[in-house]
């Protein structure tokens, strides 16, 4: 149980155009879903949380109008990399919560990885 | 806010040693602490975790990591190494006194094992 997948799992985008990134709960509803970027040989930064239904949460730092969070549903979650740069050519992983079940656990996804060109 | 440091961005050992992975955290609330396992463009994968239960706990692949409140620690470790253990380990925690909890990761300590 608590699986999560993410499509794409690597994406080449061209610079300037936008790469969307959805994130699934397959057997849970997440009611609290996560997304973090991990840079070559570092450690996942959080980028920013989102509630089923709400705005997204930001971390500081992480430009809200480049990366796009929606969670329209309780098992769906995109992150939309608007304008992308090859600065931006990251692992992106998304993690999911069913703060009915169980309030502190994250199930994460696989990744995904964008290259940007 | 809480955070976690690890000690030692890499660990090197030989087949058959002991492990060790230094963890250390800081939190004004009670923690949840755990241990991710990423092997390269993979993934994370939980190795175990602590949730005020038993301060000794015992993950998947023969590791263990033990809570000690008084050191703010929760060094991971395993008896024996195997070579199918060279990964990326990461400490986290997340703290239990929020509903908004997250989860925060340490830098990472990269494991070697030498033949």
């Amino acid at each position: 149980g608590a699986v999560v997948s993410q499509h794409p799992s690597w994406v080449i985008c061209k610079s300037g155009t936008s790469v969307k990134i959805e994130c699934r709960s397959l057997d849970f509803q997440a009611t609290t879903m996560f997304w973090y970027r991990q840079f070559p040989k570092q450690s996942l930064m959080l980028m920013a949380t989102s509630n089923e239904g709400s705005k997204a949460t930001y971390e500081q730092g992480v430009e809200k109008d480049k990366f796009l969070i929606n969670h329209a549903s309780l098992t769906l979650s995109t992150l939309t990399v608007t304008s992308a740069h090859p600065e931006d050519s990251s692992f992106y992983i998304c993690s999911a919560r069913d703060q009915t079940l169980s309030p502190h656990e994250q199930y994460f996804g696989p990744g995904t990885r964008l290259t940007v060109t | 806010a809480q955070s976690v440091t690890q000690l030692g961005s890499h660990v090197s050992v030989s087949e058959g040693a002991l492990v060790l992975l230094r963890c250390n955290y800081s939190s004004s609330v009670p923690p949840y602490l755990f241990w991710y396992v990423q092997y390269p463009n993979q993934g994370l994968q939980l190795l175990l975790k602590y949730t005020s239960a038993a301060t000794l706990v015992k993950g998947i692949n023969g590791f263990e990591a033990e809570f000690k409140k008084s050191e703010t620690s929760f060094h991971l470790t395993k008896p024996s190494a195997h070579m199918s253990d060279a990964a990326e380990y990461f400490c986290a925690v997340s703290d239990l006194g929020s509903s908004a909890s997250k989860i925060i990761f340490g830098s990472g300590t990269r494991l070697s094992i030498r033949p």
